[in-house]
């Protein structure tokens, strides 16, 4: 495998079930995201992680559980949704944590469905 | 972070050159232009980036004026394949944040 995976790629969930979302990054970056992107809105920053560490959580619900246990290895557990967070889930790293100055790779995304 | 708005959607044909302007009007000193490529159902995908002048690569050629309030992404003699969603993102090299702010993009539909 290279680069950015996730599984899996899509997903169908009811409104009580708990899922997580797999994220494994292959390049030897320190720093992940996880990105929303709904249907005809831009991608949303979620969470961002630099050596394991939380950075940032941009006032996302706590419904969305991240974890982070090393590197290379990024999860977003879910529970309780709602329908409207049906949307495209991304995840991404960087070599390092940079604002504008550092390439952000990003995996395939998971296609979530909440019934 | 400097906020960008470029055209919502484009329209070309195979073999064009297609130019794409992003506008940034506050953009400040420390601050870097990047562009990414989205196609359907995928993540986005880092294309170029530059502070100033003229960039070059295989895959395209960005232009920033000397006020660097915009900027031009080109992308020479288009095919099919590059119809994708096309994100004009500015950012600050020296912050640590790790934020990238997508706006909505510009849509470019290559035609036959």
């Amino acid at each position: 495998e290279t680069g950015v995976t996730q599984t899996p790629r899509h997903l169908v969930m009811g409104m009580t079930n708990k899922k997580s979302l797999k994220c494994e990054q292959h390049l030897g970056h320190n720093a992940m995201y996880w990105y929303k992107q709904s249907a005809k809105k831009p991608l949303e920053l979620m969470f961002v992680y630099n050596f394991k560490e939380q950075t940032e959580n941009n006032s996302v619900p706590s419904r969305f559980s991240p974890e982070c246990p090393n590197s290379s290895h990024l999860f977003l557990h879910l529970h309780t949704l709602q329908p409207e967070d049906s949307a495209l889930y991304l995840c991404a790293s960087s070599q390092r944590l940079a604002g504008g100055y550092n390439e952000q790779f990003f995996g395939p995304g998971t296609r979530l469905t909440v019934l | 972070l400097a906020k960008t708005t470029q055209p919502i959607s484009m329209d070309s044909y195979e073999g064009q050159e297609v130019n794409i302007t992003c506008s940034h009007n506050n953009i400040a000193t420390n601050d870097y232009i990047t562009w990414y490529q989205q196609f359907p159902s995928q993540g986005p995908r880092f294309i170029i980036q530059g502070y100033k002048t003229k960039v070059t690569n295989e895959v395209a050629s960005l232009f920033i004026p000397a006020d660097r309030k915009s900027s031009t992404l080109s992308l020479p003699r288009v095919s099919l394949s590059d119809t994708a969603v096309y994100y004009c993102l500015v950012g600050d090299a020296e912050s640590n944040t790790g934020k990238l702010i997508f706006g909505q993009g510009t849509t470019l539909q290559v035609k036959p």
